[in-house]
């Protein structure tokens, strides 16, 4: 069966501080990974997708940028924190099969102060 | 482009009342449509889907019909329980949009008190 991993589960950084957020998928390949936040009592904003190894698009413009070294692995890096940062960063995967559903992590949250 | 529209929330109700969440969409093809359920601290996780017109998703107790002439999907539930207080979010999955991104509703917050 599959899963998908993220850590850290919790995270307090300091403004300006940089960030590296972890996603990994198991027990499949060659997925579609995607990132999104969801600020405190709103709906999700989709950050970054991506179809293969080096392979990201931007869906906003901001100070975080994200990478895929390899198959199931999909990291969401900043090199400044922003106060604004502050949310719940979902990773989630789907099957290369468009209409298939999307598979969620348990998500990290993130307070910036 | 395609949306999702969903009612805004909260949704506050008395346990075993029933429940409806409306969710009405626009897409450039013919998507595949989807509930997904969002507990306190948690990622979210499908609840249920259908990929044709006149299809009913169901889990749970909860059920939705793709209706393509309403272009809706309305998520019900005959009687609540406490438990599912969470987050529910519609989306659709478009494969004539030719992209590999789903298109979310904002969410509603469903709160069921004892």
């Amino acid at each position: 069966s599959q899963t998908i991993h993220q850590w850290p589960a919790t995270l307090v950084q300091p403004v300006g501080s940089p960030l590296s957020l972890e996603c990994t998928v198991e027990g499949t390949s060659n997925p579609n990974l995607y990132w999104y936040r969801q600020a405190a009592g709103r709906g999700l904003q989709l950050l970054f997708y991506s179809v293969g190894i080096g392979q990201i698009s931007s869906e906003v413009p901001q100070n975080l940028s994200a990478s895929r070294p390899q198959d199931r692995q999909f990291i969401l890096s900043s090199k400044k924190l922003l106060l604004s940062d502050s949310g719940f960063y979902l990773c989630a995967w789907t099957k290369r099969e468009l209409y298939n559903e999307q598979f969620f992590g348990p998500g990290t949250r993130l307070t910036v102060l | 482009g395609d949306s999702v529209t969903q009612m805004e929330g909260p949704v506050t109700l008395s346990e075993e009342a029933c429940l409806t969440i409306n969710c009405t969409y626009t897409a450039t093809g013919y998507p595949s449509l989807f509930w997904y359920v969002q507990y306190p601290g948690e990622g979210l996780q499908l609840l249920l889907k259908a990929t044709k017109a006149d299809d009913k998703g169901s889990n749970k107790g909860f059920e939705a019909t793709y209706r393509k002439e309403t272009t809706s999907f309305h998520l019900e539930k005959g009687s609540v329980q406490v438990s599912d207080s969470a987050v529910y979010f519609c989306a659709l999955s478009d494969l004539a949009g030719g992209s590999y991104i789903p298109t979310f509703g904002r969410g509603t917050s469903l709160i069921v008190h004892p």
